[in-house]
């Protein structure tokens, strides 16, 4: 079954880490998005990527990096700078063309 | 940028009852998009309207597309406990390009059985 893949679904660092989700659809599809979900703040744009070998920030970028080697793959690496790395991570893609996102279930980074 | 504001932010209903919630912007859109979010998963597309007006359902969701095209409705009869989670409105963002969607920040539904 196509889909896409988060892992992991807990993962825990100490303050000052660099760390990096994964996200992997084979679905075939052409965009891939890196959202950040805080409780009552919705669902806030961090980058994402049209084509491989090309990526743009959203609207909270800072303290984020992405690659995208692959069309099937979608990192995020969350580094020191980012002030307040604790939230639930949300990786999603969708065919050129139509609208509406799949999202993957997500990865919950707890930083202590 | 654009915004969706979204309400109620939360709502506590018994089982049974029929929920109404909506999404509205200060811009125009041209699609609406409803999801839902069960706890600790990712959204779900629960319904997409393309048209001024439209009326669309799945099940026991009715969604309307608003005529003045800032707003949309989301209904939800005879609730079931598993109707809970956080529901999300989104449209594509203006510019022309329909890679990025705008999201509203939720309405949380909790279901007392």
């Amino acid at each position: 079954d196509g889909g896409i893949t988060q892992s992991p679904k807990y993962l825990f660092r100490k303050e000052g880490q660099n760390v990096t989700l994964s996200c992997e659809q084979n679905l075939n599809h052409d965009a891939m998005y890196w959202y950040r979900q805080d409780p009552g703040q919705g669902l806030r744009l961090i980058y994402y990527s049209q084509i491989v070998n090309d990526f743009q920030k959203g609207d909270i970028a800072e303290g984020y990096s992405v690659s995208r080697e692959k069309k099937e793959s979608f990192p995020l690496t969350v580094t020191s700078a980012q002030k307040n790395p604790t939230a639930f991570y949300l990786c999603a893609s969708k065919v050129g063309g139509e609208l509406g996102y799949t999202f993957g279930s997500g990865t919950r980074l707890t930083v202590v | 940028g654009q915004q969706l504001n979204q309400s109620p932010q939360s709502m506590f209903i018994q089982e049974g009852e029929d929920v109404s919630m909506n999404c509205t912007s200060s811009s125009i859109f041209n699609t609406w998009l409803w999801y839902k979010q069960d706890p600790g998963e990712g959204p779900v597309l629960l319904i997409a309207l393309y048209k001024a007006g439209e009326l669309t359902s799945n099940g026991r969701l009715t969604a309307q597309f608003g005529i003045t095209r800032k707003d949309s409705f989301l209904n939800i009869s005879a609730s079931i406990p598993s109707d809970v989670g956080i529901y999300f409105c989104a449209g594509p963002q203006s510019g022309g390009s329909n890679y990025k969607l705008t999201f509203g920040k939720g309405t949380l539904l909790t279901v007392n059985p």
